[in-house]
């Protein structure tokens, strides 16, 4: 089944403690990205890959780190995760772009809460 | 600064009447729309899009509209079904390699 498998699901952690939530996808798709939705401020953009190595800011990356060494995986690491990045995360990826396309699948999403 | 934006948080319809989510943008440039629907504990997925070339696209009962003079597109279901109840995202795309997605409408359908 194609799909973009985030993990985990669910994460509590404390202020200041390093940690890295996975996205992988069995699609061969170029691109991949992240989102974080928050009340009232839908959907936005934290960093997007357009291939390997090839990884660029969206509109709220500060705080966040990606890596993009294989095409499939896109992991999400917070160096220092701090209250305000509690959030709801969604890992996405696409083959290409425009016209015709369907966009962005989706993965389940990683509900994180930093206390 | 929000280039996609959808003006109504939530909307409730009768079962069997018509929805209408609206969906406006600011960015001239943008030239392909696509609405994403949301289910609880879910990631979005793909609903129905539209060229900027066109001004309607129909898949059934969902139809987009897009209004290019005022920057505006609309999602119309009908009829509406409790299974509808989501959240909408409208979402648009331009020469770059993003998606600017707007905030979401939440749609309640009532039997």
């Amino acid at each position: 089944e194609a799909q973009v498998t985030q993990n985990p699901r669910y994460l509590i952690t404390v202020t200041g403690k390093k940690l890295t939530v996975t996205c992988s996808q069995n699609m061969n798709h170029e691109y991949m990205s992240w989102y974080r939705q928050d009340p009232g401020l839908g959907l936005r953009q934290i960093y997007y890959s357009m291939n390997v190595e090839v990884t660029d800011k969206g509109d709220v990356p500060e705080g966040y780190k990606v890596s993009r060494k294989e095409k499939r995986n896109f992991p999400l690491i917070l160096e220092s995760p701090s209250p305000n990045q509690t959030s709801l995360y969604f890992c996405a990826s696409t083959r290409t772009w425009g016209e015709g396309t369907q966009g962005y699948t989706f993965g389940s999403g990683t509900r994180l809460t930093v206390v | 600064d929000q280039q996609v934006k959808q003006n109504s948080p939530s909307l409730s319809v009768q079962e069997g009447r018509i929805s209408i989510l609206n969906c406006d943008y600011t960015n001239s440039m943008f030239d392909y729309f696509l609405w994403y629907k949301k289910y609880p504990a879910e990631g979005p997925t793909f609903l129905i899009s539209i060229s900027s070339i066109k001004d309607k696209n129909e898949d059934g009962r969902f139809t987009v509209f897009l209004n290019k003079s005022a920057k505006h597109l609309s999602l119309h279901i009908v009829p509406s079904q409790p299974g509808d109840s989501a959240v909408y995202f409208c979402a648009a795309s331009g020469a770059g390699n993003q998606f600017y997605f707007g905030t979401g409408t939440s749609l309640t359908v009532i039997p």
